[in-house]
C-alpha cells in the first residue's frame, strides 16, 4: 500500500487562526478524502479532494471553512479557518488504491484550539 | 443518511480469549471494510470484503459480509496484548471506491 505522511502531526493553535495541513503520498492517487475524527468519536468524510478542481464536500462541511488543494496526484492540502475549540480533532486523510480502491489512511494531524 | 451500528462500544478480555464483534446498517454495501487504529495512529485496514456472504481470514482475524449486505461481523481468535485497539468497521457504497461509512468503533482491552 502506498506510503502516506501528514504534516504537522500536531499543533496547538488559537482560536481564529488558520493551520493548513499536508498529506504526501509516494505514489500516485487518483483518489484522496479527508476525514475528520473528534475527540473519543468515529471517523466522518469532509471532503473528496479532486485533481484539477474543485473538492466535493460531504453534508456539514463548506469550502469557506474548510478548503482544499489538490495540485497533483500525489499531494493535498487541508485547511482550518477561522479555528474555534470545536474544531479541535485529528484530521486524517486517506487514499484510494489497488484493484478494489480500498482505503489507506494517513498518521493524521491532531489539532488542538484553545 | 446512511448510519452503521458497531456492537459492543468496549470489551475487556483475558488474553487467549476469542472475540466477536459486528456492525449492522439500514443500508445496503458494496464493500464492507475492518480498520484497527492505535492511539495517535491512523486507521490501518485490517480486511477487506467485496461479496454478500464473503468469509475472509487475515492470521487471526476472521470477518464475514452479511447475505442481506447490510451487516458484517469480525472475529479474533486467541487474543494477545497487542490486540488492544479501536476497531471500526465501515461499508462502501459504491464499486469505483469513495466515500467510507464508519462505525463507532469497538475499544479492546486485553488483560495479560
Amino acid at each position: 500500500s502506498a506510503v502516506i505522511s501528514q504534516k504537522p502531526s500536531r499543533d496547538i493553535c488559537q482560536r481564529g487562526t488558520s493551520l493548513t495541513i499536508q498529506c504526501q503520498v509516494d505514489s500516485q492517487v487518483t483518489m484522496m478524502f479527508w476525514y475528520r475524527q473528534q475527540p473519543g468519536q468515529s471517523l466522518t468524510l469532509i471532503a473528496t479532494a479532486n485533481q484539477g478542481s474543485e473538492a466535493t464536500y460531504e453534508s456539514g462541511f463548506v469550502i469557506d471553512k474548510f478548503p482544499i488543494s489538490r495540485p497533483n496526484l500525489t499531494f493535498s492540502t487541508l485547511t482550518v479557518s477561522n479555528m474555534s475549540p470545536e474544531d479541535s480533532s485529528i484530521y486524517l486523510c486517506s487514499v484510494a488504491q489497488g484493484e478494489n480502491n480500498e482505503q489507506f489512511f494517513g498518521p493524521g494531524t491532531r489539532l488542538t484550539v484553545l | 443518511g446512511q448510519q452503521l451500528n458497531q456492537s459492543p462500544q468496549s470489551m475487556f478480555i483475558q488474553e487467549g480469549e476469542d472475540v466477536s464483534m459486528n456492525c449492522t446498517s439500514s443500508s445496503i454495501f458494496n464493500t464492507w471494510l475492518w480498520y484497527k487504529q492505535d492511539p495517535g495512529e491512523g486507521p490501518v485496514l485490517l480486511i477487506a470484503l467485496y461479496k454478500a456472504g464473503e468469509l475472509t481470514s487475515n492470521g487471526r482475524l476472521t470477518a464475514q459480509f452479511g447475505i442481506t449486505r447490510k451487516d458484517s461481523f469480525l472475529n479474533i481468535s486467541a487474543s494477545i496484548p497487542s490486540d488492544v485497539g479501536i476497531y471500526f468497521c465501515a461499508g462502501q457504497l459504491g464499486n469505483q471506491g469513495g466515500k467510507l461509512i464508519f462505525g463507532q468503533g469497538t475499544e479492546l482491552s486485553v488483560k495479560p
